[in-house]
């Protein structure tokens, strides 16, 4: 089944502890990303990755980092984790020209920083 | 990408038709009509596209008004698992350098009534 993979789905957590959250995709596509969904603010893009290697800042990159060492994966970094990073957190991917191709969400992981 | 405008909720009773309006009246010729759709607790999922003519899926159809200045979403027979907010988003089929990040509206919340 065709699918983007969040782990974990749910974590709370301390200021300052590093955490790292894994987004797998099994549909082989190049393009990926991170985006965090806030009340009021709907669904902001952290960062992307247009391919394996590739990565660039969204509208809200401050205080998190990514990678994309191999094209199936994109894991959101966060190494000092504040209470302003409580939030839902989805990962997407969709083929190279999503100008049409719809994107793929994961089920979303809940962050709470205390 | 171009503004839609959607009403913040509508209401449907269960298994009858609900037709989900979105004005974009800005649209740009190479502008596609994505809708999406996010159940409580979940990512958002795609629904349907389309660039002029009217489509059909298994999940949805979607109309396109011959001057392309509205759309909309049409669920033949509304279950309660339709119960969600529903986007409408516009992708330029030509999205060239850039993040490529679906900018989410505020979305109609569809409510099914038993």
């Amino acid at each position: 089944e065709a699918q983007v993979t969040q782990n974990p789905r749910y974590l709370i957590t301390v200021t300052g502890k590093k955490l790292t959250v894994t987004c797998s995709q099994n549909m082989n596509h190049e393009y990926m990303s991170w985006y965090r969904q806030d009340p009021g603010l709907g669904l902001r893009q952290i960062y992307y990755s247009m391919n394996v290697e590739v990565t660039d800042k969204g509208d809200v990159p401050e205080g998190y980092k990514v990678s994309r060492k191999e094209k199936r994966n994109f894991p959101l970094i966060l190494e000092s984790p504040s209470p302003n990073q409580t939030s839902l957190y989805f990962c997407a991917s969709s083929l190279f020209v999503p100008g049409e191709q719809p994107q793929h969400f994961g089920d979303g992981t809940r962050l709470s920083i205390l | 990408d171009a503004k839609t405008t959607q009403p913040n909720s509508m209401e449907s009773n269960e298994e009858e038709p609900v037709h989900l309006p979105c004005n974009h009246s800005t649209i740009s010729g190479t502008d596609y009509i994505h809708w999406y759709r996010q159940l409580p607790s979940q990512g958002p999922e795609y629904v349907i596209h389309g660039l002029t003519s009217n489509v059909n899926n298994r999940m949805a159809s979607l109309a396109i008004a011959e001057d392309r200045k509205s759309s909309t979403l049409i669920l033949h027979r509304a279950t309660l698992r339709d119960a969600a907010v529903y986007y409408c988003i516009l992708r330029d089929k030509y999205s060239g350098a850039g993040s490529y990040q679906l900018t989410f509206g505020k979305g109609t919340k569809l409510s099914v009534i038993p």
